[in-house]
């Protein structure tokens, strides 16, 4: 089992929809939590960063962690053909240690 | 420049032959990390500088694998003896030191095609 498992989808959305994304993890030491933004041939840019549990919201992101469930979700509202990338859930120990990344969801976004 | 600054973008090389992959770092940024992401992979760890050091190579496959980052700034990233499962975008990412928020800015990647 990896420590990180990420759905790689393709998912599919019209445009106007609300996306779930999620990631489970194995490192009960994670304690800080990202998802990037990945368009075709470029490299991952930060979406959010969440620290432990709790949610945190930006515009029409969502980001959710539940620690005890080792689960963390992003979810984006009224998406948009713009939001058609792949996402990759990531996370840390601390900061001096490597983020470990998801396999990342492929997101269609469709007019 | 801005940015985390890659180069080349694009190497085509034979199996067998040697490759250096560079990276120029945000000015400012002590914390540079090399990853490589395969097709329809996240990307995967190889190795972590706090400033001249590497602070973690725990991710580097085997010993054919080198990195070095001599003045804290640029870092090169050298391949010896390239096999065609090495094929891959190697990207570099910088951050402040101890940057726990982990913003890692990447750079656009270099990718790697093994004939």
């Amino acid at each position: 089992q990896k420590e990180v498992e990420q759905d790689p989808g393709p998912l599919s959305v019209p445009e106007g929809a609300i996306v779930s994304l999620n990631c489970t993890y194995s490192n009960s030491a994670f304690q800080y939590f990202m998802w990037y933004r990945q368009y075709s041939r470029k490299g991952p840019e930060l979406l959010m960063y969440t620290y432990s549990s709790g949610n945190k919201e930006d515009g029409r992101f969502t980001a959710q962690v539940d620690k005890s469930s080792k689960y963390i979700s992003l979810f984006i509202r009224d998406s948009q053909p713009s939001d058609s990338a792949t996402y990759l859930c990531a996370m840390r120990e601390s900061g001096n240690t490597p983020l470990v990344f998801g396999k990342g969801t492929r997101l269609s976004v469709i007019a | 420049g801005a940015g985390v600054s890659q180069t080349p973008s694009n190497k085509v090389t034979e199996k067998g032959k040697y490759v250096e992959l560079r990276c120029d770092p945000i000015s400012g940024h002590t914390a540079l990390y090399w990853y490589r992401q395969s097709l329809g992979q996240g990307p995967e760890f190889l190795i972590y500088f706090q400033g001249t050091g590497a602070a973690d190579d725990s991710g580097l496959p085997n010993d054919r694998f080198f990195a070095v980052r001599p003045e804290g700034s640029v870092s090169t990233l050298k391949i010896q003896r390239t096999e065609r499962g090495d094929s891959a975008v190697y990207l570099c990412a910088s951050s402040f030191a101890g940057g726990a928020s982990g913003e890692l800015f990447f750079g656009e990647g270099s990718r790697l095609t093994v004939l």
